[in-house]
């Protein structure tokens, strides 16, 4: 069966820019993980949907949210970008909340210029 | 909280040698772990997890992790390195309160031939 499919695969932004991200899960998951990784701060845990829900939010600014939709494709979005919001952004889906068995997509390569 | 410490931030090793991955983990309740690895410009992919079960885990690729609590550890290893175990390897944990996954800050692999 198909992967978790994330959208675009890179982006190139301009501080003071928005930006939605998109992810598909794996059919049949319903709950779905954001991550950013950096260089200098590795994986940091954003937030998680199941069932349309935000379960989980990771410590991050405001400028950051999410939501899922009723097929549990999630989008997230970054609003009045800045340069420190460069990073590969994972979706990490799952069956349950558990998580026991998360699948990563590839990632979205997000530069702010 | 849970959290993990991954020691050392680059192992080398020789094709056909021992790879042997660290990692400590700290967590107030019985935690799952997680072994994931990841290659250039990819996501990251399962090799293994501990979900309570037994104690040794095997993995794909060769890999296998030893959860041991009285040194609140789950090191990884390989018997036998090959070129293309060259990659960075994450360390994750998540326990059963909130489910998120926090990782290591990763170990990257070069296996020289």
């Amino acid at each position: 069966k198909a992967g978790v499919t994330q959208t675009p695969r890179y982006l190139i932004k301009t501080r003071g820019q928005q930006v939605t991200l998109s992810c598909s899960p794996i059919s049949g998951h319903r709950s779905v993980s954001w991550y950013q990784q950096t260089p200098g701060q590795g994986l940091q845990f954003l937030f998680e949907y199941f069932s349309e829900t935000q379960r989980n939010k990771g410590n991050f600014p405001g400028r950051f949210s999410g939501r899922q939709f009723s097929n549990s494709r999630s989008e997230m979005n970054v609003s009045t970008l800045e340069l420190g919001d460069s990073a590969l952004y994972l979706c990490a889906s799952s069956q349950d909340r558990a998580n026991t068995e998360a699948f990563f997509g590839q990632g979205t390569r997000l530069t702010v210029v | 909280a849970q959290s993990v410490t991954q020691l050392g931030s680059h192992v080398s090793v020789s094709e056909g040698a021992l790879v042997l991955l660290r990692c400590n983990y700290s967590s107030s309740v019985p935690p799952y772990l997680f072994w994931y690895v990841q290659y250039p410009n990819q996501g990251l992919q399962l090799l293994l997890k501990y979900t309570s079960a037994a104690t040794l885990v095997k993995g794909i690729n060769g890999f296998e992790a030893e959860f041991k609590k009285s040194e609140t550890s789950f090191h990884l290893t390989k018997p036998s390195a090959h070129m293309s175990d060259a990659a960075e390897y994450f360390c994750a944990v998540s326990d059963q309160s909130d489910y998120k996954l926090s990782f290591g800050a990763g170990t990257t692999v070069t296996v020289r031939a």
